[in-house]
């Protein structure tokens, strides 16, 4: 059964410094992932996505990912964190080989950012 | 373009009553898909609705069901509400492929007491 993990429930990075969000997946074959930012009281954002090809995936709002096949990786970076990045964020997956598949998230991490 | 509308945005029950749930897809999705969001237990997959007919469905007890019309609008039914119902009930759309991610509502508060 395909399953995400993230690690961490919370990462704590200063403003201006780079962040990491960590995510593993378990899925059999090649996966499509996604990561999703949820702000208070609100719904899901998409951010980004890896389906197939470059490795590392550029998203919304300055956001990368880079995809790694032989650890089961797919984190979450930025290079210079802002205060107003501060949230939620979702890593997700589906298995490409079972039509009609739910996108199954992980448990979420809290990003913290400080002025 | 309009988003995923979900309505009502808060809603408090009694235990033992019922409550529909709506949501409204973005124009041209025909996959409906339904989330509960509790801080206990992350995001848990409900079901999943396409043309009408249910595609796949989460490990949740049958007093949750759903259905979609022909327009591609959800409801979801939660029948004799339990106090762990309790939870942000997220609806989104996407369209038909798999590789395309979804757009999520604001969600609907459900507190039950």
């Amino acid at each position: 059964a395909q399953s995400v993990a993230q690690p961490e429930d919370q990462v704590n990075v200063a403003e201006g410094n780079p962040l990491t969000v960590k995510c593993t997946y378990s899925v059999s074959g090649n996966p499509y992932l996604f990561w999703y930012v949820q702000y208070p009281n609100r719904g899901l954002q998409f951010l980004l996505k890896y389906i197939t090809g470059d490795n590392l995936v550029k998203g919304s709002y300055g956001f990368e990912a880079e995809f790694n096949k032989s650890q089961t990786s797919f984190h979450l970076k930025k290079p210079s964190a802002l205060v107003s990045d501060s949230a939620l964020y979702f890593c997700a997956v589906r298995d490409p080989y079972q039509a009609g598949t739910a996108l199954i998230f992980g448990k979420g991490t809290t990003l913290s950012v400080s002025s | 373009k309009a988003g995923v509308t979900q309505t009502p945005r808060y809603l408090i029950k009694t235990r033992g009553q019922q409550v529909t749930l709506s949501c409204s897809p973005i124009s041209g999705h025909r996959s409906v898909s339904w989330y509960q969001q509790t801080p206990g237990q992350g995001l848990q997959f409900l079901f999943e609705y396409f043309s009408e007919t249910q595609r796949n469905k989460g490990n949740f007890p049958g007093r949750f069901s759903g259905r979609q019309f022909s327009n591609s609008r959800s409801e979801m039914n939660v029948s004799t509400l339990e106090l762990g119902d309790s939870a942000l009930y997220l609806c989104a759309s996407s369209l038909v492929g798999e590789t395309d991610g979804y757009t999520f509502g604001s969600g609907t508060r459900l507190t039950v007491v």
